[in-house]
């Protein structure tokens, strides 16, 4: 059973480009999360997506965005990329999107911008 | 808004003894509680959660904590601590009127001593 696959593993960009990250929920899941990780820190809440609509938001700006498809894959935009953009990207798959059901992260995509 | 703190980024243990890994909580309703571990260059795995039943809660690899509402707390214990436990130990928290979302501790890096 595959769990969550997330792509690209690694990824370089330059200040002021724009990047999209992908993340393939577990099979049964219908919810997506993405979640910031800088450095030593623990992960930071961006947004969840339920059937294909954002459904809560954490506190980042809206250079973030996202998209969820009709499969309940998902994609992580950010514009305008800045140093401090530069983290690990996780993404979590759920059942409904209750954080008691569980949820199942992948490995991540670490982003480096420079 | 609610908060966690996990006492010591770091906590080092010869194998064998007992492992103790603090958090505590920020919250004017006990939250659903969860701790996570996150191996070097992989995702985040749950260990175990608090959904407002038993307080002791066991989870995988012989770990457990225990629910003190009126310490805030949610300790993370093994009796025996294995090598293989090396990793980084996450709290989490989830108010339980809008558990679309986890808020993380900053986490707290178990080293083992052989």
């Amino acid at each position: 059973d595959a769990g969550v696959t997330q792509s690209p593993t690694h990824l370089i960009k330059t200040r002021g480009q724009q990047v999209t990250l992908r993340c393939s929920p577990k099979s049964g899941h219908d919810t997506v999360s993405w979640y910031q990780q800088a450095l030593g820190q623990g992960p930071q809440f961006i947004f969840q997506y339920y059937e294909e609509e954002e459904r809560q938001r954490g506190n980042f700006p809206d250079r973030f965005s996202g998209h969820q498809f009709p499969n309940y894959s998902s994609e992580l935009n950010v514009n305008a990329l800045l140093l401090g953009d530069s983290a690990l990207y996780l993404c979590a798959s759920s059942f409904q999107g209750r954080a008691n059901y569980g949820y199942t992260f992948g490995s991540g995509t670490r982003l480096t911008v420079v | 808004a609610q908060s966690v703190t996990q006492l010591g980024s770091h906590v080092s243990v010869s194998e064998g003894a007992l492992v103790l890994l603090r958090c505590n909580y920020s919250s004017s309703v006990p939250p659903y509680l969860f701790w996570y571990v996150q191996y070097p260059n992989q995702g985040l795995q749950l260990l175990l959660k608090y959904t407002s039943a038993a307080t002791l809660v066991k989870g995988i690899n012989g770990f457990e904590a225990e629910f003190k509402k009126s310490e805030t707390s949610f300790h993370l214990t093994k009796p025996s601590a294995h090598m293989s436990d090396a990793a980084e130990y996450f709290c989490a928290v989830s108010p339980m009127d809008s558990n679309y979302q986890l808020i993380w501790g900053a986490g707290t890096k178990l080293i083992i001593k052989p």
